[in-house]
């Protein structure tokens, strides 16, 4: 069966301190991958979408990257968090737009 | 104007009443999402919706493509079911790449 993991699921760090958040998908092969943030109160609002190893596309200028190692292997990273990189980051795939979306269950990341 | 409108923003009703969360939307898309976020934060999937009707237990999810509307309804509402509920789209000239997503519905059902 198809699913997706993404740890750690809460994680506090200091302002200017490095970021990882690790997203892997099991069960399917090629998926299409994406970062989502939703800060506080807010909408979710896509961070970065990747259709293959080595292809991110990114949807809006901030302080975070993205890479696509393998796979099923999806990493958010930032050098230095800002106290607005604070809010709840979900990693989701789609095998293609028939089949829907599957979210992970969540990163809630505080900034201090 | 947001691309995509939900209504009600909160929604609170009794157990067992027949909910109904609307969605509106300006821009011609390929399907419409129905997402439930429960507390925690977590996000499912409930629904995705190019044309008619689809039913699932007690959900069930309609789209009028000609009048960019879709509704999503709850029979038999539990309280188990208070979530946010989140409308999202596929908008043209994107793919499956990027969702545009409502700012939810919060629905609170009470015992």
């Amino acid at each position: 069966s198809q699913t997706i993991h993404q740890w750690p699921a809460t994680l506090v760090q200091p302002v200017g301190s490095p970021l990882s958040l690790e997203c892997t998908v099991e069960g399917t092969s090629n998926p299409n991958l994406y970062w989502y943030r939703q800060a506080a109160g807010r909408g979710l609002q896509l961070l970065f979408y990747s259709v293959g190893i080595g292809q991110i596309s990114s949807e809006v200028p901030q302080n975070l990257s993205a890479s696509r190692p393998q796979d099923r292997q999806f990493i958010l990273s930032s050098k230095k968090l800002l106290l607005s990189d604070s809010g709840f980051y979900l990693c989701a795939y789609d095998r293609e737009l028939n089949y829907g979306y599957t979210f992970g269950s969540g990163t809630r990341l505080t900034v201090v | 104007k947001n691309e995509v409108e939900q209504s009600p923003q909160n929604l609170t009703a009794q157990e067992g009443e027949f909910i109904t969360i609307n969605c509106s939307y300006s821009v011609g898309i390929s399907a419409l999402h129905w997402l439930q976020q429960h507390p925690g934060g977590g996000i499912v999937s409930l629904f995705m919706l190019s044309s008619g009707k689809k039913k699932h237990g007690r959900l069930i999810a309609t789209i009028n493509i000609q009048e960019k509307h879709s509704s999503l309804h709850i029979t038999a509402s539990h309280p188990r079911d208070s979530a946010v509920y989140i409308c999202a789209v596929n908008a043209f000239p994107f793919g499956n790449e990027k969702l545009t997503f409502g700012t939810g519905t919060r629905l609170t059902i009470i015992p």
